[in-house]
């Protein structure tokens, strides 16, 4: 079965430092992968989606990088961080039919 | 336009009540259909998809599809306190492999 590991669980950063999130995959190839962000009591919102190495699509343009450095491999980045940046970071994957898909278990990240 | 559509509630129903959740979506291109839960603080966890017009039924739960009136909607039957979370739809477009969600409707089931 597919397992889907995503860390840290908890994160606190200062406004304008880095960021690195990091997403792998088990159990299965060529995913689709994805990088969602919930905003305190609201919806997912999807930031970037991804349908092979080096292939990232951005939703919605902010500060924010994503990278997809091998097959099961995707992570989340910024250089400068800011106070809106802060959430529930959840990855996800696909195998690309119409169903088959779950979520990590999120990093909840507070930019102080 | 958003592109899934869910009141956000709080809907509150009593134990043992069939709780009925609503989901409208905008575009026709959408391929399938889920719904997730997702207790406070943590990720949310798949309760089913469907992807054909009609009903399909897995132990409670109920997933219901009309793409000609663009809705989904899940039943709940025999509502315990256990099932009360935000219950998330999110839909699949067939040509971008993207998953859209709703705002969530959150459930109370009361004792």
């Amino acid at each position: 079965s597919q397992t889907i590991h995503q860390w840290p669980a908890t994160l606190v950063q200062p406004v304008g430092s880095p960021l690195s999130l990091e997403c792998t995959v088990e159990g299965t190839s060529n995913p689709n992968l994805y990088w969602y962000r919930q905003a305190a009591g609201r919806g997912l919102q999807l930031l970037f989606y991804s349908v092979g190495i080096g292939q990232i699509s951005s939703e919605v343009p902010q500060n924010l990088s994503a990278s997809r450095p091998q097959d099961r491999q995707f992570i989340l980045s910024s250089k400068k961080l800011l106070l809106s940046d802060s959430g529930f970071y959840l990855c996800a994957w696909s195998d690309g039919g119409v169903g088959g898909w779950g979520f990590g278990n999120g990093t909840r990240l507070t930019v102080t | 336009q958003k592109e899934v559509e869910q009141n956000s509630g709080p809907l509150s129903v009593p134990e043992g009540a069939i709780a009925s959740l609503n989901c409208t979506y905008s575009d026709r291109g959408s391929q399938s259909f889920f719904w997730y839960r997702q207790y406070s603080g943590k990720s949310p966890e798949l309760i089913m998809f469907i992807y054909s017009n009609g009903d399909k039924e897995d132990g409670r739960f109920t997933a219901q599809l009309n793409k000609a009136s663009q809705y989904v909607s899940l039943l709940i039957r025999d509502s315990q306190p256990s099932d009360s979370a935000t219950y998330l739809c999110a839909v699949k477009l067939y040509n971008f492999n993207k998953f859209y969600f709703g705002s969530g409707t959150k459930l109370n089931v009361k004792p």
